[in-house]
């Protein structure tokens, strides 16, 4: 299976701030047909997670453009840029190129 | 509108089978996958597995040989089924639409005697 290891743990911040959350994945998530397929969500404080970025780079509906995500092969970066109150909570990664999917542990985003 | 929704027995006891239903509207099945995911109380994301719009599946390899999905298109109906459950299988289970496009509220299982 392929292992996502994301970090930090927990990142402190400030509103207003700007923040970077690393993916890496023990083997490279560039698919067959071209296409890499690591995606990142947030799951605020009792709720599901939603989706911010699908395949690196583009931001799902509705997403503002505070997130932004990139990186190639098996180096990825979401970043946040001027947080607001309602970015805080846990970040997952996940790719789906290899099955079974895998998910990083998350990162939890707090007011420092 | 898009929605998903879980719903199954909330105790479940050892060695036993979970059978979990997920209610899709708004989307079809034969045009989307559904995945069910978990997340076991405090803890991280664990994908679980998928069905795919034509039907075939895939599963988490630690769950496979335990596990199944399966769907009614008639009723826009995606069914879990996973056997000699334990108390690591208690989690809240969550049902998505794709690659987590849209998710269900989830549905807390908790495997006890």
């Amino acid at each position: 299976d392929v292992l996502m290891t994301q970090t930090p743990v927990s990142l402190p911040v400030s509103l207003g701030g700007q923040v970077s959350i690393s993916c890496r994945s023990s083997q490279s998530l560039v698919h067959s047909d071209g296409n890499t397929y690591l995606h990142w969500y947030l799951q605020k404080p009792g709720q599901s997670p939603q989706l911010l970025i699908y395949r690196v780079s583009n931001r799902f509906s509705g997403v503002p453009d505070r997130f932004s995500g990139s990186g190639s092969g098996t180096d990825f970066t979401l970043k946040i840029s001027r947080v607001e109150p309602e970015d805080l909570g846990v970040y997952y990664c996940l790719q789906s190129t290899h099955f079974p999917l895998t998910f990083g542990s998350g990162t939890k985003l707090e007011i420092k | 509108q898009v929605q998903l929704k879980e719903s199954g027995p909330g105790l479940v006891q050892p060695s036993q089978t979970l059978s979990l239903t997920c209610t899709v509207s708004g989307f079809s099945l034969t045009s989307n996958s559904v995945h069910w995911v978990r997340q076991p109380p405090g803890k991280g994301l664990e994908w679980v597995g998928a069905i795919w719009s034509g039907g075939s599946t895939d599963y988490n390899s630690a769950l496979k040989s335990r596990l199944s999905i399966s769907r009614d298109t008639s009723k826009s109906q995606v069914f879990l089924k996973m056997n000699s459950l334990q108390t690591e299988d208690t989690a809240i289970y969550f049902c998505t639409r794709g690659i987590g496009l849209c998710w269900g509220q989830g549905v807390m299982v908790t495997v006890s005697s």
